[in-house]
């Protein structure tokens, strides 16, 4: 099945900076989207991406199918930025029974 | 409002007890979805339905069971079987396969303990 790798494992950033997060997935995929987990362990939604570029205030992602990646970028991390960070994307066909598959996560620590 | 609720938030059981966590959700879904996980970990699908009285095992279905009478409910019993139940379970939703956009939607997830 479809492998969906993330990158860093974990990131720890001084307040402030900048930092790019990276998924990789080993087939050709439909939709991806990324997820940020507060420390609740509530998983919020961040981006809806299957390709091209989106921004939302300090967070942006840009989805490149044909190479299979896509990078979560974070502007002027703040400490409420700390979390983990999944990327998932579906295992299937769009015409049958489908499944969301996760990646392993990156975790962030902002410190103030 | 419009989204997807689970309950219990917290939820301890003894050992050799079935229970049952709860997931609905209002936004006129038709596929939902059952994850496991464990601490420090990714999430791992457990069960999922893409349409009324249908449903398919994840990766990781031993030890649970669901059902899928309703559209809105999709509830999910840990059963005796399952050796290791003590995770954080969190139900999804979305729009079914084949619709345009299939972002799928998260509840706030029940912590399972067993004592």
């Amino acid at each position: 099945g479809i492998q969906v790798e993330q990158s860093p494992p974990d990131l720890i950033l001084q307040e402030g900076a900048n930092s790019t997060l990276r998924c990789n997935f080993s087939d050709s995929v439909n939709n991806l989207q990324w997820f940020h987990q507060n420390p609740w362990g509530q998983l919020i939604n961040l981006f809806y991406i299957p390709s091209g570029t989106k921004q939302n205030g300090r967070l942006s992602a840009t989805t490149v199918a044909t190479e299979r990646y896509s990078l979560l970028y974070i502007s002027s991390s703040q400490t409420t930025d700390s979390g983990v960070y999944f990327c998932a994307v579906p295992l299937g066909r769009m015409d049958s029974s489908y499944k969301l598959i996760f990646g392993s996560g990156t975790r962030l620590l902002v410190r103030p | 409002d419009g989204g997807i609720t689970q309950s219990p938030k917290y939820l301890f059981r003894k050992e050799g007890q079935n229970v049952t966590l709860s997931c609905e959700q209002n936004l006129n879904h038709d596929a939902m979805y059952w994850y496991r996980q464990d601490p420090g970990q990714g999430l791992r699908l457990i069960y999922y339905s893409q349409i009324v009285n249908d449903f398919q095992k994840g990766d990781i279905a031993e030890g649970y069971s669901v059902s899928r009478e309703k559209k809105e409910s999709f509830p999910l019993t840990v059963t005796s079987a399952q050796k290791n139940p003590t995770a954080f379970y969190l139900c999804a939703s979305s729009l079914r396969t084949g619709a345009m956009n299939t972002e799928a939607f998260f509840g706030q997830g029940t912590r399972l303990t067993v004592v």
